[in-house]
């Protein structure tokens, strides 16, 4: 099976820090997503990735930028961490193609405080 | 583009009850459909999803969901529910034409009591 490691189960931060949020992938697929879930707002796309320095903005990727330079790691950068960016942030991956759908990582609980 | 509604935010049930979880979507195009489920503390996991053919798909734990294209619904049920149910569910959407982006609706909280 896939494994979606996320570094981190729960993470505080101060206002402005710069902040990583890290996610591995052992089974070299190509996309890799990352999404925030707010209670009553589900799931939110923010950053994807076809391919190695490959990113896309989704649909809230403002206060967010990502980097992928192996095709295994995707990572979340807050450049300036605020209080709204507390949230649970979910990695993802899939094979590709549509139809495969995604596997998740366990999620990191960022509080900013 | 896709969307996709959850109307239901909470469902409460007794364990043994049928419930239905239900889930609609908007599209211009054909979609792929998917019911995850997260359970406390822990990310989604793929529960069930209609690709193509027969319209009714199961999950190996009970839960079933019928795509009606008429409709554009996917909802979701079990006949009796049981105490380990209790999770969020998520619907979500995809187009069939090629990308990988999921569309999520805002999530059902099921929760089943004794």
């Amino acid at each position: 099976d896939v494994k979606v490691t996320q570094s981190s189960r729960y993470l505080v931060k101060r206002t402005g820090e710069k902040v990583f949020l890290e996610c591995v992938q052992d089974m070299d697929h190509e996309n890799m997503f990352w999404y925030r879930q707010d209670p009553g707002l589900g799931l939110r796309l923010i950053y994807f990735s076809y391919d190695v320095k490959m990113k896309e903005k989704g649909d809230i990727p403002e206060g967010y930028s990502v980097s992928r330079e192996k095709k295994e790691r995707f990572s979340l950068i807050l450049e300036s961490a605020s209080t709204n960016q507390t949230s649970m942030y979910l990695c993802a991956t899939t094979a590709g193609g549509s139809a495969y759908g995604y596997t998740f990582g366990s999620g990191t609980r960022l509080t900013v405080v | 583009a896709q969307s996709v509604t959850q109307l239901d935010s909470q469902v409460p049930v007794f364990e043994e009850a049928p419930v239905e979880l239900r889930c609609n979507y908007s599209s211009s195009v054909s979609v792929y459909l998917f019911w995850y489920v997260q359970y406390p503390n822990q990310g989604l996991q793929l529960l069930l999803k209609y690709l193509s053919g027969s319209t009714l798909v199961e999950s190996i734990n009970g839960f079933e969901a019928e795509f009606n294209k008429s409709q554009t619904s996917f909802h979701l049920r079990k006949p009796s529910v049981h105490i380990s149910d209790t999770a969020e569910y998520f619907c979500a959407v995809t187009s069939t034409g090629g990308g990988n982006k999921l569309t999520f609706g805002t999530g059902t909280q099921l929760k089943v009591e004794l």
